[in-house]
């Protein structure tokens, strides 16, 4: 079975701090990889996602992620955060049938 | 991406009475769908997978018989919570996956379920 770990439950930040937030996942196969934002009071949006190809993904609002097969890892990357980035953060893998198995999320606060 | 909408958007009932939750994928056939909970301040939880035509099949620990899922065309699914109680209340989120090698899912607005 697969399982997805976010090592950060809450990341507080100052506007314009580089941001960073871990994502590493269990399963032997291949994988899809993706981050979710979920805005205070509003539903799920895909931010970026990874299927093949370039390890290097590049989402909405100049958020980054970064493949790294060798560590199982899929970090997310923002240079200068906002304070409209405030949010929950979900990483999701799934094996390639839809079915997501989703992190426990990261709840990012940028002070202004 | 493909538009998945999810109704009502929110919902208060009574315990004891039953609610039912759509989710239609709008601009493609969904041949698979799946329905997650999510409970405050966590992650969302796979409740169950359903395929057009056949029954859901549920995760474990998920009562199949407390939520019941019907997908009975490739644009409609839909999850009944029986006899609701306080416990049952939860935002409820479907998602929905088309054919073909594609593995994304592309996600409903969700159905915040309040039971009074």
């Amino acid at each position: 079975a697969q399982s997805v770990s976010q090592h950060n439950h809450h990341v507080i930040l100052s506007e314009a701090a580089s941001l960073e937030l871990g994502c590493n996942y269990s399963y032997g196969g291949t994988v899809n990889l993706f981050w979710y934002v979920q805005y205070p009071g509003q539903h799920l949006q895909l931010l970026l996602k990874y299927f093949s190809g370039d390890p290097l993904v590049k989402g909405i609002k100049g958020f980054e992620a970064e493949f790294i097969k060798s560590k199982f890892s899929f970090n997310l990357r923002k240079p200068s955060v906002q304070w409209s980035d405030t949010a929950e953060y979900f990483c999701a893998v799934n094996a390639g049938a839809g079915k997501s198995t989703f992190g426990d999320g990261t709840t990012l606060t940028v002070k202004p | 991406g493909a538009v998945v909408s999810q109704h009502p958007s929110w919902v208060i009932c009574k315990s004891g009475t039953s609610v039912k939750i759509e989710c239609r994928s709008l601009d493609f056939q969904a041949t698979t769908m799946f329905w997650y909970r999510q409970f405050p301040k966590q992650s969302l939880m796979l409740m169950a997978t359903s395929n057009e035509g056949s029954k859901a099949t549920y995760e474990q620990g998920v009562e199949k018989d407390k939520f019941l899922i019907n997908h009975a065309s490739l644009t409609l699914s839909t999850l009944t919570v029986t006899s609701a109680h306080p416990e049952d209340s939860s935002f409820y989120i479907c998602s929905a996956r088309g054919g073909g090698n594609t593995a994304e899912a592309f996600f409903g607005q969700g159905t915040r379920l309040t039971v009074v």
